[in-house]
């Protein structure tokens, strides 16, 4: 079945800028959104659309789509950033939807 | 309120079934379909299937088996997720999620989670 890719953990430090990545074969054609999981909570929408920002996230969360891969950008990262990050997205057929593995961003 | 409300915990046996619910407040609950998703402990999420809260079709995800259920009762504005012939394996949380009002769709609005536990 159809699976996205992403790297188990990324570390950086308060200030600097946090880059994940999501790779799959029908990314080029469906749009990604990217959820942030803190622990014990349900998680939430951070970008929507491969860009796009819901109200109430801050201006340093954005996302770029090019080809089969798409990023997570955090610039400016806090420690409160610290969470687990999912994209997900949809088959060729639009008709499932996939989660990726999850990325644990730690802030040191 | 905009929220989907969900039991804290559920506990079961090997082989028994259980339903959870999920009960939307705040909106029009047939305005969105809800979707189910689980994650198993310490593991990522994995996407269900969702049910047209309209029409109460609904989709599973492929490999899903017959052992699940989705259904409604518009009247309490409430989805519910049934497991039959529980295994230890399906301890895990499982979350009901909104899709966005319109096309392409996404999961706006999240339940808290229901932690199954199936053990002897």
């Amino acid at each position: 079945s159809y699976a996205l890719t992403q790297p188990p953990s990324v570390s950086v430090s308060p200030g600097q800028t946090a880059r994940i990545t999501c790779s799959g074969d029908a990314l080029s054609r469906q749009f990604t959104y990217w959820y942030r999981q803190k622990s014990g909570q349900a998680p939430s929408v951070v970008i929507y659309m491969d860009t796009e920002r819901p109200s109430g996230i801050p201006e340093r969360f954005s996302g770029f789509s090019s080809g089969t891969t798409v990023t997570l950008t955090i610039s400016g990262v806090q420690a409160e950033d610290e969470a687990v990050y999912y994209c997900q997205s949809a088959d060729f057929t639009g008709t499932y939807r996939v989660f990726g593995g999850g990325t644990k961003l730690t802030v040191l | 309120q905009v929220q989907l409300v969900q039991p804290e915990s559920e506990l079961r046996k090997p082989g028994a079934s259980v339903r959870i619910s999920c009960e939307a407040s705040g909106y029009i609950f047939t305005s969105h379909p809800i979707n189910w998703i689980r994650q198993a402990p310490g593991q990522g999420l994995e996407w269900m299937g969702w049910i047209n809260t309209i029409s109460g079709q609904s989709t599973f995800a492929q490999g899903l088996t017959g052992r699940y259920v989705f259904s409604l009762d518009t009247s309490v504005n409430t989805a519910y997720l049934q497991i039959d012939s529980l295994r230890t394996e399906d301890t895990g949380v499982y979350f009901c999620a909104r899709y966005s009002i319109s096309s392409p769709y996404y999961f706006d609005l999240w339940g808290q989670g229901t932690l199954v536990t199936v053990s002897s």
